[in-house]
């Protein structure tokens, strides 16, 4: 079970559009629409914005947005912010009962 | 309102037994349909999924950590605890515990506490 493939690092400007993949097998993202995107800010713990591949908690902006497509799990963040900057990781439901995480990307607001 | 409160001692000696609980406040540990899972991050580096348990001790764990990972759960407490067996310097990270709907959503976590691997 490996970690999920994540860009090391995005960037934008205020007000931009970025997206961050997720990329696992047919045995985590492809297999199932249980998808989750957390932000972390440095020191905190981890804050749940998407689960189910889209769906957004109560209190999360509808900036923020989730898709799949195959193998690849996508979150996009559009009319980025200053408070975006975090580092974002996306999970995924395995075929073994169990959950892997992906290996983070820092989210830089230029 | 949900929350979640790790404890346990900060410093492990490399070989022995890493031990932690999470006391759930706010709500009861035997709601059916929820899972309580622990997750750690090392120093700098990414979240890594340990394993989980509901509350009548269905648990489930990542393949890497299985052969030394317990996860036990205590309703008279409300709480939910982990052991690590057999623990070194790469086990030095900030542990985590946070409940798991069904979905997969980690939807609400702990503070962390970070578990330093030395002699």
């Amino acid at each position: 079970q490996s970690a999920l493939t994540q860009p090391a690092s995005v960037s934008g400007s205020p007000g931009q559009s970025i997206t961050i993949s997720c990329t696992g097998t047919s045995s985590d993202v492809g297999g199932y629409n249980y998808v989750s995107w957390y932000q972390q800010h440095p020191g905190k713990a981890p804050k749940l914005i998407i689960y189910e591949v889209s769906n957004r908690p109560s209190g999360v902006p509808d900036r923020f947005s989730g898709s799949k497509s195959g193998n690849t799990a996508s979150l996009t963040i559009s009319g980025l912010q200053a408070e975006d900057e975090a580092d974002y990781y996306c999970s995924s439901y395995t075929s073994s009962s169990t959950y892997v995480f992906g290996t983070g990307t820092k989210v830089t607001v230029l | 309102q949900l929350q979640l409160q790790e404890s346990g001692p900060g410093l492990v000696k490399p070989s022995e037994t890493l031990s932690l609980t999470c006391t759930v406040s706010g709500g009861s540990i035997s709601t059916s349909g929820y899972y309580w899972g622990w997750i750690r991050q090392p120093p700098g580096k990414g979240l890594e999924w340990i394993g989980s348990i509901s509350y009548s001790a269905s648990s489930y764990y990542s393949p890497a950590l299985k052969s030394r990972v317990t996860v036990s759960v205590d309703t008279s407490k409300n709480q939910f605890s982990l052991k690590l067996s057999s623990v070194t310097a790469a086990d030095t990270a900030v542990y985590y515990c946070a409940r798991l709907l069904t979905g997969g959503l980690h939807d609400c976590w702990g503070q962390g506490t970070l578990v330093t691997v030395s002699s």
